[in-house]
């Protein structure tokens, strides 16, 4: 059971949007920053998005960050096929003292 | 470029030690915070431990709290994770990972290691 909520799976087809959220409480989420990763099959986690909503060299504007309160939104326009993937939330708890992400969405583009 | 390169994953029988290691290059070792990250077969990500600058601080995950170590050796660019008393449940590949920002833990990590494999296993 992660401390970070986050949808099994959604779904969307090329060109459309969509969005992915993560649910967490004021110990993590609502008192620090989030970030999210993208995991291709068989590769390591790619930073996508930190501090809430700033995007890392290389990344292009279809990906955006938002926070609200204790919940962070991962979007996505223009999907692609190659967009397929895992993507997670990430944050650091300061309750536990702890780094805390969510389980994980599965990204497909029917 | 930066560069982490683990080594030292293995198969180990439940109970079994273990060390694993990170090589960094391509930046200021010494600057910044590092993390473990693990990921079980088929399973999400999960944060292991973190170490700061100059490793005076260290924190980790409650599964893991009491039997693994990290440590840092900032003279030879090196991160590390003692592994003790493993369980089957610590099966997976273990990524060090680097955080973005000078001096801080903020579990927010812009290069990553390609991970080595633990198997606990007998």
């Amino acid at each position: 059971q992660s401390v970070l909520t986050q949808p099994p799976s959604v779904s969307a087809a090329p060109g459309q949007k969509v969005t992915i959220s993560c649910s967490g409480s004021s110990s993590n989420i609502g008192n620090n920053y989030v970030s999210w990763y993208q995991q291709l099959p068989g590769t390591a986690p790619k930073l996508l998005i930190y501090e809430n909503n700033k995007r890392p060299s290389g990344i292009p504007d279809r990906f955006s960050g938002s926070k609200s309160g204790t919940s962070a939104t991962l979007g996505i326009t223009g999907l692609q096929t190659g967009d397929e993937a895992d993507f997670y939330c990430g944050t650091w708890d300061s309750s536990l003292s702890a780094g805390v992400f969510g389980g994980g969405t599965k990204l497909t583009v029917l | 470029e930066v560069q982490l390169l683990e080594s030292g994953g293995a198969l180990v029988q439940p109970g079994g030690s273990l060390r694993l290691s990170c090589a960094a290059s391509g930046f200021t070792f010494r600057n910044y915070a590092m993390s473990w990250v693990r990921q079980a077969p088929g399973k999400g990500l999960e944060w292991v431990s973190a170490i700061t600058t100059g490793g005076s601080n260290t924190y980790y995950a409650d599964s893991v709290r009491g039997r693994f170590t990290i440590s840092r050796d900032n003279s030879k660019n090196t991160l590390y994770l003692q592994m003790n008393s493993l369980r089957a449940e610590d099966t997976a590949i273990y990524h060090c990972a680097k955080e973005t920002t000078v001096a801080h833990i903020t579990t927010t990590f812009d290069y990553w290691g390609q991970g080595t494999l633990v198997t606990v296993s007998s």
